[in-house]
């Protein structure tokens, strides 16, 4: 199994820009999850999913949007790039309620 | 609000020596609570949780109500302790985690 990957590592983007950051799972997971961690910070749930079709805010959602047409993708949309959402980008995913969060790699923003 | 403390940014020991990585929380409820850890070019993971109540790489961690703390402990720090961790408690169902800031812990030869 991959686990959860995500696409793709690194990225500069100029303000106004859009993008889509990529996120998969193999392991059959219902919840998953998009946080954002900024330096010398802890992660921030943005949104969060419970299965296909169902999605949800988080702590810090404006500036983003998500989908989940299927169990296994659930991708952050990124409108119009501000130097705000300068981040690293974790996507992790859960079998269900109080099970462990199995995180991917992570993505780094950069908006100029 | 809810929000999880973790008041040393760095926690910097010797080999053999024992270590205490602080965590407080605040939260109205019973909290579920956990440390992640994330080894130098590796992904964040679980280290445990307080619902099991075991000893993973020699590392406990004991809830206290009282003191809202969960502080992670091992009684002699190993080279390869050193990492970032994170403390995180579980939010409002489904799972949602507010995390900490994270303690970066060097253990030296």
């Amino acid at each position: 199994n991959a686990g959860v990957t995500q696409t793709p590592k690194f990225r500069i983007l100029k303000i106004g820009q859009s993008m889509t950051l990529q996120c998969t799972q193999d392991m059959n997971h219902n919840y998953m999850y998009w946080y954002r961690q900024d330096p010398g910070m802890g992660l921030k749930l943005i949104y969060y999913s419970v299965g296909a079709g169902i999605t949800d805010k988080g702590e810090v959602p404006n500036g983003y949007n998500v989908s989940r047409s299927t169990t296994e993708d659930f991708p952050l949309r990124l409108e119009l790039a501000a130097p705000s959402q300068t981040s690293v980008y974790f996507c992790a995913s859960s079998y269900s309620q109080s099970y462990e969060q199995y995180f991917g790699p992570g993505t780094r923003l950069t908006v100029t | 609000a809810q929000r999880v403390t973790q008041p040393e940014k760095l926690l910097s020991v010797f080999k053999g020596a024992p270590v205490e990585l602080k965590c407080n929380y605040s939260y109205s409820g019973s909290p579920e609570l956990f440390w992640y850890v994330q080894y130098s070019r590796q992904r964040l993971q679980l280290l445990l949780r307080h619902i099991s109540r075991e000893s993973i790489k020699g590392f406990t961690a004991d809830l206290n109500k009282g003191e809202t703390s969960f502080h992670l402990k091992k009684p002699f720090a190993q080279e390869e302790d050193s990492a970032m961790y994170y403390c995180a408690l579980s939010s409002g169902g489904y799972n949602k985690l507010i995390f900490g800031a994270g303690t970066r812990l060097a253990v030296h030869p």
